[in-house]
């Protein structure tokens, strides 16, 4: 069955400084991909997603995430971190006939002034 | 309209109360589904619900209990739950419930509501 794995269970970066949160996925063909973003007591957001085509992905609020087959991984990027970036951040992939999203266990991002 | 909407945002109920969560969206997503979600943990599939109907229970308590009276509505009704039951309850919807690796596949998607947080007391 598809899984994703974040090895990351808590980053803490300085704002302005570049992040890379980790996500490795588990399936035999190429997955759908999906990174999500959750600030404290709210809802998830969709940041990107990957279907097929350019391996490189851009999303929302200067996120992007770059698909590496070679390494089965998923990385979601941003260049320079804002304060407003600290939230919790899911890498997730549709199980089955997608009817199930499946979530990885998620990354704490904390930002240092 | 691109937005699940959830009521309520906050609810608080008693071990023997009967309260109803409640979601709509209008974007016409034939999927809907409920997640659950406690601290610090990512969220969990409870129901799915495709074209009004349930095709998927994951193994979820009787005292949870989904209703999709139309393709814009899905409402959870709770009762007797317990104070382990308390958490953040998601609502998300979908285009649709198999990916095709076609032209549609560009706009799938699941979006999210901001959830319901429940206090079992």
């Amino acid at each position: 069955a598809q899984s994703v794995t974040q090895p990351d269970i808590h980053i803490t970066v300085s704002e302005g400084a570049s992040l890379e949160l980790r996500c490795n996925y588990s399936y035999g063909a190429t997955p759908y991909l999906f990174w999500y973003v959750q600030s404290p007591g709210q809802g998830l957001q969709l940041l990107l997603k990957y279907f097929s085509g350019d391996t490189l992905v851009q999303g929302i609020k200067g996120f992007e995430a770059e698909f590496k087959r070679s390494q089965s991984s998923f990385n979601l990027r941003k260049p320079s971190v804002h304060w407003s970036d600290a939230a919790e951040y899911f890498c997730a992939v549709p199980t089955g006939t997608a009817s199930k999203l499946t979530f990885g266990t998620g990354t704490r991002l904390q930002v240092t002034l | 309209d691109t937005e699940v909407t959830q009521t309520p945002k906050h609810l608080v109920m008693g071990m023997t109360n009967k309260k109803s969560l409640k979601c709509e969206q209008h974007m016409g997503h034939r999927a809907m589904y409920w997640y659950k979600q406690k601290a610090k943990k990512p969220p969990e599939l409870m129901f799915v619900y495709s074209y009004e109907k349930l095709s998927i229970n994951e193994s979820v308590p009787s005292r949870f209990s989904p209703e999709c009276p139309n393709s814009s509505l899905l409402n959870l009704h709770l009762h007797a739950l317990q104070p382990e039951d308390s958490a953040l309850y998601l609502c998300a919807s979908s285009q649709a419930i198999v990916l095709n690796r076609d032209s549609r596949a560009s706009n799938y998607g699941y979006t999210f509501g901001s959830g319901t947080r429940l206090t079992v007391v």
